[in-house]
């Protein structure tokens, strides 16, 4: 059974840092591409990075690019999100899910994990 | 960036009936969305993929259809667990969301 678990999430201040894990099991994790999710309190989901299934590729939409960084172990079968700078609008729940290649739509997700920014 | 205009944002629908969601994309997407539904306190389910191809153990009630820049996504024969917010999600180009639309039962 495919499992995601998402952890490392909670309170920071503005402008501090946080670094999420996603554990994954069930599936060999080394062949699929994983990004990262978040759903915002106002519900919209927003797309937060994607690294390839080799770690060599990531992509970051211009929101979070330049302070957050995705990177996978692939030994451990874990990603994570390292998080910097962080802005209140950062306050989200954040999703780990896999795809199978770039050219595919994120098919299994976590539970999520809560990060919420404020002073 | 790709943008996504999903609509109706809520929805109110009998059991036994249907329900059709929209998305319009800023561009040609060449059928690259997929559908999802999301519960509180779970991740996103993926419904559909590549427009209209169902994921295994997805009943035939959940369709898409589309082309371009327009698509649909229904859902036939109503029940009570089809209670979700859904969205489409656009990856022809890196990946952008939709608002959602918000489904309640009448």
């Amino acid at each position: 059974e495919v499992q995601l678990v998402e952890s490392g999430g909670g309170l920071v201040k503005p402008g501090g840092s946080l670094k999420l894990s996603c554990a994954a099991s069930g599936f060999t994790f080394s062949s699929y591409a994983m990004s990262w999710v978040r759903q915002t309190p106002e519900k919209r989901l927003e797309w937060v990075a994607t690294i390839s299934s080799g770690g060599s590729y990531t992509y970051y939409p211009d929101s979070v690019k330049g302070r957050f960084t995705i990177s996978r172990d692939n030994a451990k079968n874990t990603l994570y999100l390292q998080m910097s700078s962080l802005r209140s609008e950062d306050t989200a729940m954040y999703y780990c899910a896999r795809r199978k290649g770039l050219r595919d739509a994120m098919d299994y997700w976590g539970q999520g994990t809560s990060v919420t920014v404020s002073s | 960036d790709i943008q996504m205009t999903q609509s109706p944002s809520s929805l109110s629908a009998s059991l036994g009936g249907k329900v059709t969601i929209t998305c319009k994309a800023s561009q040609d997407i060449n059928k690259y969305i997929a559908w999802y539904q999301h519960k509180p306190g779970k991740g996103p389910r993926l419904l559909i993929h590549y427009t209209s191809t169902l994921q295994p153990g997805i009943p035939s009630r959940f369709s898409g259809s589309g082309s371009g820049r327009d698509y649909s996504f229904s859902i036939s024969n109503l029940e009570p667990e089809d209670i979700a917010t859904y969205y489409c999600l656009q990856y022809d180009n890196l990946l952008t969301f939709g608002g959602g639309t918000k489904l309640e039962i009448k």
